[in-house]
C-alpha cells in the first residue's frame, strides 16, 4: 500500500523568504500523481500544485515550485517570497493513475501536514 | 470557490444521534469522494461513488453510509454517534478524466 510521509510537522518562515517543504512517499507503481494541497484557517483545501510521475520536469505554479525526486520518491515544496496569506496547513497527497475506465477510483492518500507559520 | 458545495458547515449533536451530510459536486463531476478529517488521523478516504454506483470504500466504519442521486449529489450518513466520530468530514468530486479533485468547504461535526 501506498503511504505518504511528511517529516515536519511545523515549520516557520519571515515574510518575502523562501521555505521548503518535505515530502516522502512509498509506491510500488511507476506512473501516479502527487499533489500539494493547502489548508487555511478557512478549513478550505486548496490545490497548490500538481505532479505527473512520468514528467522529468517539475511544476511550477507562481512562486511554488515542487523538486520531484523519482528515485528517492521524494516531492518537496518550495514557496518563495512568502506572503502572510500562505500561512496555513500543507498536505502533500498521492494519486495512483489507476486503469483507464472511467470512474476508477482516485482517491487521494494524505500524508499529515505541515502547520506554516509566516512572520511579519 | 471550488464548486462544490457542502452542508451544513457546523453540526452539533449528542452521542447515539444520526446525521446526514450533504453534497453538491461541481457542475459535471461524476465522481465524488468523502473524506474525513481527525486531528488525529489526518485525512481519510471513507467512499466514493461515479455516477450513482459505488466505486470504492475506505476505512468506513458500518454505521456510516453514503449514496449518490441521480442528480449527482450525494449524501453521507453516520449513525449511532460516537465522540469520536467528532472530525471534519470532506466530499470532493472531480472529472471523469480529471486529474485533481475540487474540495467543499467541509462539515465539521461535533458528538457531544
Amino acid at each position: 500500500a501506498q503511504t505518504v510521509t511528511q517529516s515536519q510537522p511545523e515549520m516557520s518562515v519571515q515574510e518575502a523568504e523562501t521555505v521548503t517543504l518535505s515530502c516522502t512517499y512509498d509506491t510500488s507503481e511507476s506512473d501516479y500523481y502527487l499533489f500539494w494541497y493547502k489548508q487555511p484557517p478557512s478549513r478550505q483545501m486548496i490545490l497548490v500544485i500538481r505532479q505527473e510521475a512520468y514528467k522529468q520536469q517539475n511544476a511550477t505554479e507562481n512562486r511554488f515550485s515542487v523538486n520531484f525526486q523519482k528515485a528517492a520518491k521524494s516531492f518537496s515544496l518550495k514557496i518563495s517570497d512568502s506572503q502572510l496569506g500562505d500561512a496555513a496547513m500543507y498536505f502533500c497527497a498521492y494519486r495512483s493513475v489507476g486503469p483507464n475506465n472511467a470512474g476508477n477510483n482516485r482517491k487521494l492518500i494524505w500524508g499529515l501536514g505541515t502547520s506554516l507559520a509566516v512572520n511579519p | 470557490d471550488s464548486g462544490v458545495t457542502q452542508t451544513p458547515k457546523h453540526l452539533i449533536t449528542a452521542t447515539g444521534q444520526r446525521v446526514t451530510l450533504r453534497c453538491s459536486p461541481r457542475s459535471g463531476d461524476l465522481s465524488v469522494y468523502w473524506y474525513q478529517q481527525s486531528l488525529d488521523q489526518g485525512l481519510q478516504f471513507l467512499i466514493q461513488y461515479y455516477n450513482g454506483e459505488e466505486r470504492a470504500k475506505g476505512n468506513i466504519l458500518e454505521r456510516f453510509s453514503a449514496q449518490q442521486f441521480p442528480d449527482l449529489h450525494s449524501e453521507l450518513n453516520l449513525s449511532s454517534l460516537e465522540l469520536g466520530d467528532s472530525a471534519l468530514y470532506f466530499c470532493a468530486s472531480s472529472a471523469t478524466e480529471g486529474h485533481e479533485a475540487f474540495f467543499g468547504q467541509g462539515t465539521r461535526l461535533t458528538v457531544v
